[in-house]
């Protein structure tokens, strides 16, 4: 398996213009993760999904940010419009459902770095 | 909520040994995991412990006390590749994953 895969690896944008950030998740995995990495905050959950359903989406930071899964294999996080304050990595995970492995961990795509000038 | 704590540095020699503890207050847990984070590098699993004990897997071993919210990552043999973000995770009951800040450990020659 490929792993799970994100694109773009870089995003710079101006403020104000809208950011799609892309993931697909190891085929298989029922969960999947949003985070946000910055110096300041760490790692910080975003939102989550099983099956495709959003089940967490507390750490949404405000409105200007979005999440969907349109399906098992594709989900998209969307920051309309952007500020530079956004400006982070951003990484997707995901996880098997527990009982098909001894564990839930979560394995990481090589994360989308956001610059917003 | 989750409340995680761990130093935020720490320096070791080639070929010594380090111990990175972790604290945690929560308020449902499923286990708590390690990560190592290379610098501009997506997180990678190291260890997950749910019961108390010590795991060990080749040079990296982690311990879990539950009652008393404890943790640590022991790293024997250092290597100067063992320079990276170490950061602890705990699994509440819905499978979210709280993270420490991480510690950043340095491999001296």
């Amino acid at each position: 398996d490929a792993g799970v895969i994100q694109s773009p690896r870089h995003e710079v944008t101006e403020m104000g213009q809208e950011v799609t950030l892309r993931c697909k998740p190891i085929s298989g995995h029922d969960y999947l993760f949003w985070y946000r990495q910055t110096m300041m905050r760490g790692l910080e959950l975003l939102i989550y999904f099983n099956n495709n359903v959003p089940i967490d989406d507390s750490g949404m930071p405000e409105d200007r940010f979005s999440a969907k899964m349109p399906n098992a294999s594709f989900s998209t996080l969307k920051i309309q419009p952007s500020e530079p304050r956004d400006s982070a990595v951003y990484f997707c995970a995901s996880s098997p459902t527990p009982g098909q492995s001894s564990y839930n961990e979560q394995f990481f795509g090589p994360g989308t770095r956001l610059t917003v000038l | 909520g989750q409340n995680i704590d761990q130093p935020t540095e720490m320096t070791a020699t080639e070929g010594a040994i380090v111990q990175i503890n972790c604290t945690y207050q929560t308020s449902g847990f499923n286990g708590l995991f390690w990560y190592q984070q290379h610098a501009g590098e997506a997180p990678t699993f190291l260890s997950y412990n749910v019961l108390d004990g010590l795991e060990e897997k080749g040079r990296f071993s982690s311990f879990l006390s539950r009652s008393k919210g404890y943790s640590y990552l022991l790293l024997k043999e250092l290597q100067m590749k063992d320079s990276a973000s170490y950061l602890c995770a705990v699994s509440s009951n819905d499978y979210k994953l709280s993270f420490g800040a991480g510690t950043t450990v340095t491999v001296r020659a």
